[in-house]
């Protein structure tokens, strides 16, 4: 099983609510990925976890906070975003963050901020 | 983390060969060179990696020169299928991804 699964496939949220995202991946990876993408833009890495602990946050806003409750497990939860923040976010994993490596995509959640 | 400078776009035409050349001037000695497809409203998927001479897998071939300032993906046969973004990534931690090739492929 070489999946990335991502839940909801689409979100609406008001500026005052608060949301979560799910990743979930069966690999066995030790290393997961959240990434935000604008239309006809790349993705911009967020945040890497290693291990279950974030390594890298890519000086993202608070109003975006990652949690890694298990080895599978990636979540991204929402509060007080902008419409600004409106996009398609991205999970990824790999096995680890020892180069070289390969990352697996999920098929990401559209995001609508309103 | 080296910076990488793509074409915009290229177009091709089904069945021809597509060759899409990155510079990476900055390239460390622990970096590797990785591409990268993305179709639309999708997550990238892996093409393939390398870091010095050739690499070839089911899909692509990369071309690394001797210097590594440069990389080229070569996609034979293309199809219709093949029309998509590539990005191409030197890291040796991260993935930065740069603007990325547009690639169209025409009948």
């Amino acid at each position: 099983d070489t999946e990335v699964t991502q839940t909801p496939k689409h979100l609406v949220m008001g500026m005052t609510n608060k949301k979560s995202l799910k990743c979930e991946q069966h690999m066995g990876h030790r290393a997961m990925y959240w990434y935000k993408q604008k239309a006809k833009k790349p993705p911009e890495l967020m945040f890497v976890y290693s291990y279950e602990k974030l390594s890298i946050n890519e000086s993202v806003p608070s109003r975006f906070s990652p949690e890694c409750p298990n080895s599978s497990l990636l979540n991204l939860h929402l509060h007080a975003l902008q419409p600004e923040d409106s996009a398609l976010y991205l999970c990824a994993s790999s096995q680890d963050v020892t180069v070289p490596y390969e990352q697996y995509f999920g098929p990401g959640t559209r995001l609508t901020v309103t | 983390l080296a910076k990488t400078t793509q074409p915009i776009s290229m177009d091709s035409y089904e069945g021809q060969e597509v060759n899409i050349t990155c510079s990476h001037n900055n390239i460390a000695t622990n970096d590797y060179i990785t591409w990268y497809q993305q179709f639309p409203s999708q997550g990238p998927r892996f093409i393939i990696q390398g870091y010095k001479t050739k690499v070839t897998n089911e899909v692509a071939s990369l071309f690394i020169p001797a210097d590594r300032k440069s990389s080229t993906l070569s996609l034979p046969r293309v199809s219709l299928s093949d029309t998509a973004v590539y990005y191409c990534l030197v890291s040796d931690y991260k993935l930065s991804f740069g603007a990325g090739t547009t690639v169209t492929v025409r009948a």
